[in-house]
Protein backbone atom coordinates (compact mmCIF):
# COMPACT_ATOMS: atom_id res chain seq x y z
CA UNK A 1 0.00 0.00 0.00
CA UNK A 2 1.15 3.45 -0.39
CA UNK A 3 1.49 5.19 3.07
CA UNK A 4 0.63 8.86 3.35
CA UNK A 5 2.58 11.19 5.51
CA UNK A 6 1.40 14.56 6.37
CA UNK A 7 3.06 17.43 8.72
CA UNK A 8 2.33 18.82 11.23
CA UNK A 9 -0.17 16.35 12.44
CA UNK A 10 -1.30 19.99 14.68
CA UNK A 11 -0.73 23.54 13.78
CA UNK A 12 -2.01 26.73 15.40
CA UNK A 13 -2.81 29.68 13.78
CA UNK A 14 -4.52 33.08 13.34
CA UNK A 15 -7.00 34.38 10.85
CA UNK A 16 -4.82 36.18 8.58
CA UNK A 17 -2.09 33.56 8.43
CA UNK A 18 -0.87 32.00 5.76
CA UNK A 19 -0.61 28.01 6.34
CA UNK A 20 1.43 25.10 4.90
CA UNK A 21 0.25 21.97 5.33
CA UNK A 22 2.49 18.96 3.53
CA UNK A 23 1.65 15.36 2.59
CA UNK A 24 4.62 12.95 1.39
CA UNK A 25 3.45 9.75 -0.47
CA UNK A 26 5.67 6.31 -0.07
CA UNK A 27 6.29 6.16 -3.36
CA UNK A 28 5.76 8.57 -6.78
CA UNK A 29 1.99 9.10 -7.27
CA UNK A 30 2.84 11.72 -10.44
CA UNK A 31 -0.43 14.20 -9.60
CA UNK A 32 -2.92 11.77 -8.31
CA UNK A 33 -3.45 13.32 -4.54
CA UNK A 34 -6.44 14.89 -3.42
CA UNK A 35 -6.86 17.20 -0.34
CA UNK A 36 -10.12 17.30 2.40
CA UNK A 37 -11.45 19.34 4.82
CA UNK A 38 -13.19 18.06 7.57
CA UNK A 39 -15.10 19.79 10.73
CA UNK A 40 -16.29 18.23 13.56
CA UNK A 41 -19.10 15.73 13.34
CA UNK A 42 -19.31 16.20 9.51
CA UNK A 43 -18.42 14.47 6.42
CA UNK A 44 -14.95 15.40 4.71
CA UNK A 45 -15.23 17.91 2.03
CA UNK A 46 -12.87 17.16 -1.36
CA UNK A 47 -10.87 20.70 -1.55
CA UNK A 48 -8.43 20.04 -4.30
CA UNK A 49 -8.02 17.27 -6.67
CA UNK A 50 -5.23 16.52 -9.02
CA UNK A 51 -3.12 18.00 -7.13
CA UNK A 52 -3.65 21.26 -7.98
CA UNK A 53 -7.03 21.68 -8.97
CA UNK A 54 -9.41 23.43 -7.03
CA UNK A 55 -13.63 22.06 -6.65
CA UNK A 56 -16.27 24.46 -7.74
CA UNK A 57 -16.95 26.23 -4.96
CA UNK A 58 -13.52 25.95 -2.69
CA UNK A 59 -12.38 29.96 -2.02
CA UNK A 60 -9.34 30.35 -3.88
CA UNK A 61 -7.33 31.16 -0.85
CA UNK A 62 -7.14 27.15 -1.03
CA UNK A 63 -4.51 26.13 -3.42
CA UNK A 64 -2.25 23.04 -4.00
CA UNK A 65 0.91 21.95 -5.68
CA UNK A 66 3.53 19.67 -5.96
CA UNK A 67 4.47 16.37 -7.78
CA UNK A 68 5.59 12.71 -7.46
CA UNK A 69 5.69 12.28 -3.91
CA UNK A 70 5.87 15.82 -2.32
CA UNK A 71 2.90 17.69 -1.74
CA UNK A 72 1.66 20.94 -0.22
CA UNK A 73 -1.55 22.58 0.67
CA UNK A 74 -1.65 26.68 1.33
CA UNK A 75 -3.96 28.32 2.52
CA UNK A 76 -3.13 32.03 1.78
CA UNK A 77 -4.79 33.98 4.56
CA UNK A 78 -7.19 31.99 7.22
CA UNK A 79 -10.65 32.63 8.08
CA UNK A 80 -12.19 31.68 10.55
CA UNK A 81 -14.63 28.44 8.82
CA UNK A 82 -10.92 27.34 7.66
CA UNK A 83 -10.13 25.68 10.86
CA UNK A 84 -10.76 21.93 10.51
CA UNK A 85 -8.98 18.85 10.11
CA UNK A 86 -7.17 18.50 6.33
CA UNK A 87 -6.40 15.01 5.10
CA UNK A 88 -4.28 14.35 1.62
CA UNK A 89 -5.55 10.97 -0.09
CA UNK A 90 -3.61 9.71 -3.05
CA UNK A 91 -6.20 7.93 -6.23
CA UNK A 92 -3.03 6.67 -7.71
CA UNK A 93 -3.37 2.87 -6.96
CA UNK A 94 -5.92 0.92 -4.98
CA UNK A 95 -6.19 0.78 -2.02
CA UNK A 96 -6.66 4.56 -1.94
CA UNK A 97 -5.10 5.90 1.15
CA UNK A 98 -5.06 8.54 3.66
CA UNK A 99 -2.61 11.05 5.46
CA UNK A 100 -3.53 10.55 9.45
CA UNK A 101 -4.73 14.43 9.32
CA UNK A 102 -3.68 17.95 9.95
CA UNK A 103 -5.75 19.58 12.76
CA UNK A 104 -6.10 23.36 11.76
CA UNK A 105 -6.69 25.38 15.17
CA UNK A 106 -7.02 29.13 16.40
CA UNK A 107 -4.52 30.52 17.99
CA UNK B 1 -27.67 19.26 -5.43
CA UNK B 2 -26.28 15.82 -5.25
CA UNK B 3 -27.59 13.82 -1.75
CA UNK B 4 -26.44 11.00 -0.39
CA UNK B 5 -27.92 9.61 2.82
CA UNK B 6 -26.80 6.66 4.97
CA UNK B 7 -28.54 4.43 7.12
CA UNK B 8 -28.20 0.77 8.79
CA UNK B 9 -25.62 1.35 11.34
CA UNK B 10 -26.26 0.10 14.87
CA UNK B 11 -24.46 -1.94 17.81
CA UNK B 12 -23.86 -5.51 16.10
CA UNK B 13 -21.81 -8.07 18.34
CA UNK B 14 -18.63 -9.64 17.38
CA UNK B 15 -18.95 -12.27 14.68
CA UNK B 16 -22.32 -10.48 13.48
CA UNK B 17 -23.37 -9.03 10.36
CA UNK B 18 -25.00 -6.10 9.10
CA UNK B 19 -25.90 -4.06 5.81
CA UNK B 20 -25.49 -0.64 5.36
CA UNK B 21 -27.77 0.96 2.76
CA UNK B 22 -27.04 4.37 0.94
CA UNK B 23 -29.56 6.20 -0.91
CA UNK B 24 -28.88 8.93 -3.46
CA UNK B 25 -30.89 11.78 -4.62
CA UNK B 26 -30.97 14.67 -6.89
CA UNK B 27 -28.96 13.16 -9.63
CA UNK B 28 -28.97 9.30 -11.17
CA UNK B 29 -26.39 6.96 -9.79
CA UNK B 30 -25.96 4.87 -12.49
CA UNK B 31 -24.00 7.37 -13.86
CA UNK B 32 -21.37 6.74 -10.83
CA UNK B 33 -19.02 4.88 -9.43
CA UNK B 34 -19.34 5.05 -5.85
CA UNK B 35 -17.12 4.00 -2.51
CA UNK B 36 -17.54 3.51 0.97
CA UNK B 37 -14.81 5.11 2.94
CA UNK B 38 -14.87 4.34 7.25
CA UNK B 39 -13.65 6.42 10.16
CA UNK B 40 -13.04 4.99 13.30
CA UNK B 41 -13.55 7.72 16.61
CA UNK B 42 -11.45 9.91 16.75
CA UNK B 43 -9.25 8.79 14.02
CA UNK B 44 -8.42 9.19 10.19
CA UNK B 45 -9.92 8.04 7.06
CA UNK B 46 -10.10 4.83 5.44
CA UNK B 47 -11.23 3.69 2.12
CA UNK B 48 -13.37 0.51 2.24
CA UNK B 49 -14.70 -0.44 -1.02
CA UNK B 50 -16.01 0.56 -4.66
CA UNK B 51 -18.39 -0.46 -7.19
CA UNK B 52 -18.75 0.94 -10.72
CA UNK B 53 -21.61 2.38 -12.18
CA UNK B 54 -23.10 -0.96 -13.13
CA UNK B 55 -21.96 -3.02 -10.52
CA UNK B 56 -19.58 -4.87 -12.99
CA UNK B 57 -16.11 -3.60 -10.96
CA UNK B 58 -15.93 -3.99 -7.28
CA UNK B 59 -12.44 -3.38 -5.33
CA UNK B 60 -12.29 -3.70 -1.65
CA UNK B 61 -9.44 -2.56 1.18
CA UNK B 62 -7.57 -5.56 2.18
CA UNK B 63 -8.62 -5.29 6.14
CA UNK B 64 -12.66 -6.03 4.35
CA UNK B 65 -11.70 -8.03 1.76
CA UNK B 66 -13.74 -11.49 2.13
CA UNK B 67 -15.89 -10.22 4.80
CA UNK B 68 -17.85 -7.14 3.29
CA UNK B 69 -19.19 -7.17 0.04
CA UNK B 70 -20.56 -3.59 -1.84
CA UNK B 71 -23.33 -4.01 -4.34
CA UNK B 72 -26.13 -1.77 -5.95
CA UNK B 73 -29.36 -1.39 -7.42
CA UNK B 74 -30.01 1.34 -9.85
CA UNK B 75 -33.13 1.16 -10.63
CA UNK B 76 -33.81 2.61 -7.16
CA UNK B 77 -30.60 4.09 -6.77
CA UNK B 78 -29.87 2.20 -3.80
CA UNK B 79 -26.12 1.08 -3.02
CA UNK B 80 -25.27 -1.39 -0.37
CA UNK B 81 -22.71 -2.71 1.66
CA UNK B 82 -23.25 -6.02 3.66
CA UNK B 83 -20.93 -6.11 6.38
CA UNK B 84 -20.11 -10.18 7.72
CA UNK B 85 -17.61 -11.09 10.12
CA UNK B 86 -17.90 -7.85 12.31
CA UNK B 87 -14.69 -7.11 14.33
CA UNK B 88 -14.67 -4.23 17.10
CA UNK B 89 -11.60 -2.51 14.97
CA UNK B 90 -14.78 -2.23 12.17
CA UNK B 91 -16.27 0.35 14.75
CA UNK B 92 -16.47 3.92 12.32
CA UNK B 93 -18.62 5.89 10.85
CA UNK B 94 -19.14 4.93 7.61
CA UNK B 95 -19.68 7.18 4.58
CA UNK B 96 -20.72 6.48 1.40
CA UNK B 97 -19.34 8.88 -1.53
CA UNK B 98 -19.66 9.96 -4.98
CA UNK B 99 -17.14 9.37 -7.82
CA UNK B 100 -16.78 11.64 -10.53
CA UNK B 101 -17.80 9.30 -13.40
CA UNK B 102 -18.58 5.99 -13.80
CA UNK B 103 -15.19 4.04 -12.94
CA UNK B 104 -13.52 4.64 -9.97
CA UNK B 105 -11.30 8.12 -10.92
CA UNK B 106 -10.04 8.18 -7.18
CA UNK B 107 -11.49 11.10 -5.86
CA UNK B 108 -14.42 11.19 -3.56
CA UNK B 109 -16.53 14.19 -4.30
CA UNK B 110 -19.71 14.27 -2.76
CA UNK B 111 -20.50 12.23 0.60
CA UNK B 112 -23.33 11.27 3.02
CA UNK B 113 -23.55 12.20 6.14
CA UNK B 114 -22.60 8.75 7.74
CA UNK B 115 -24.17 5.96 9.96
CA UNK B 116 -22.49 4.84 13.08
CA UNK B 117 -21.54 1.09 13.59
CA UNK B 118 -20.11 0.02 16.83
CA UNK B 119 -19.33 -3.62 17.31
CA UNK B 120 -19.12 -4.95 20.60
CA UNK B 121 -19.92 -7.55 23.42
Amino acid sequence: DIQMTQSPSSVSASVGDRVTITCRASQGITNWLGWYQQKPGKAPQLLISDASILESGVPSRFSGSGFGTDFTLTISSLQPEDFATYYCQQGYRFPYTFGQGTRLEIK
Amino acid sequence: QVHLVESGGGAVQPGGSLRLSCEASEFTINNFAVHWVRQAPGAGLEWVAVTSHNGAINSYAESVKGRFTISRDNSNNMVFLDLGSLRPDDTAVYYCTRDRGPYSSGWFLNWGQGTLLVVSS
